[in-house]
């Protein structure tokens, strides 16, 4: 099954700053999402970009995926204190022919953004 | 607040115990979703309820059960329960039984088994 991996696992840097994360996966895939966990707390969605997208934008944020090599990067600009978090990756994986889809979530990059 | 609620936030209990952990999806959206979040194991899906109906399944033990009820809340029972069982069970919803779409997530169940 795919599965996305977070690099790096840890960044840490100033408020003011850009953030970038990447992930990588290993099988074609339909889609790509981010999520977002505040400590100990349920994950957010943040954006989900398609296959056959190469940039997608909201707000701070900026995914970008190249699916020729399996990767996708995931830029917030002008960092805050309140973006500290972990953000995952999450891919597709189809259980079945046919049948239903699971997201598969990498482990995460823990961003901390100091004041 | 995704709209996904799940009660109770914290439960401690000891081994070889059963535990039930409750989650109400968003209004409107008819697949349920498990997650168990370790720190060793990550984000791992269990299983999956859409409509009432079990469709997908996962990493889930055999000493877990679940169920979708036809007001379409969802309840996950853990049973036998070991040390290695302590983690985050989350449960999320969407409004189609795809997987690729995105997910909505509740605040999570904290589990502490002694």
């Amino acid at each position: 099954s795919q599965q996305g991996e977070e690099d790096p696992q840890a960044l840490s840097i100033q408020e003011g700053e850009n953030a970038t994360m990447n992930c990588s996966y290993k099988t074609s895939i339909n889609n790509l999402q981010w999520y977002r966990q505040n400590s100990g707390r349920g994950l957010v969605h943040l954006i989900l970009i398609r296959s056959n997208e190469r940039e997608k934008h909201s707000g701070r944020l900026r995914v970008t995926l190249d699916t020729s090599k399996k990767s996708s990067s995931l830029l917030i600009t002008a960092s805050r204190a309140a973006d500290t978090a972990s953000y995952f990756c999450a891919t597709a994986d189809r259980l079945t022919q046919g049948g239903s889809e699971k997201l598969v979530f990498g482990k995460g990059t823990k961003l901390t953004v100091n004041p | 607040d995704s709209g996904v609620t799940q009660t109770p936030k914290h439960l401690i209990t000891a081994t070889g115990q059963r535990v039930t952990l409750r989650c109400s999806p968003r209004s409107g959206d008819l697949s349920v979703y498990w997650y168990q979040q370790s720190l060793d194991q990550g984000l791992q899906f269990l299983i999956q309820y859409y409509n009432g109906e079990e469709r997908a399944k996962g990493n889930i033990l055999e000493r877990f059960s679940a169920q979708q009820f036809p007001d379409l809340h969802s309840e996950l029972n853990l049973s036998s329960l070991e040390l290695g069982d302590s983690a985050l069970y989350f449960c999320a919803s969407s409004v189609t039984p795809s997987g690729l779409r995105e997910q909505f997530f509740g605040p999570g169940t904290r589990l502490t088994v002694l």
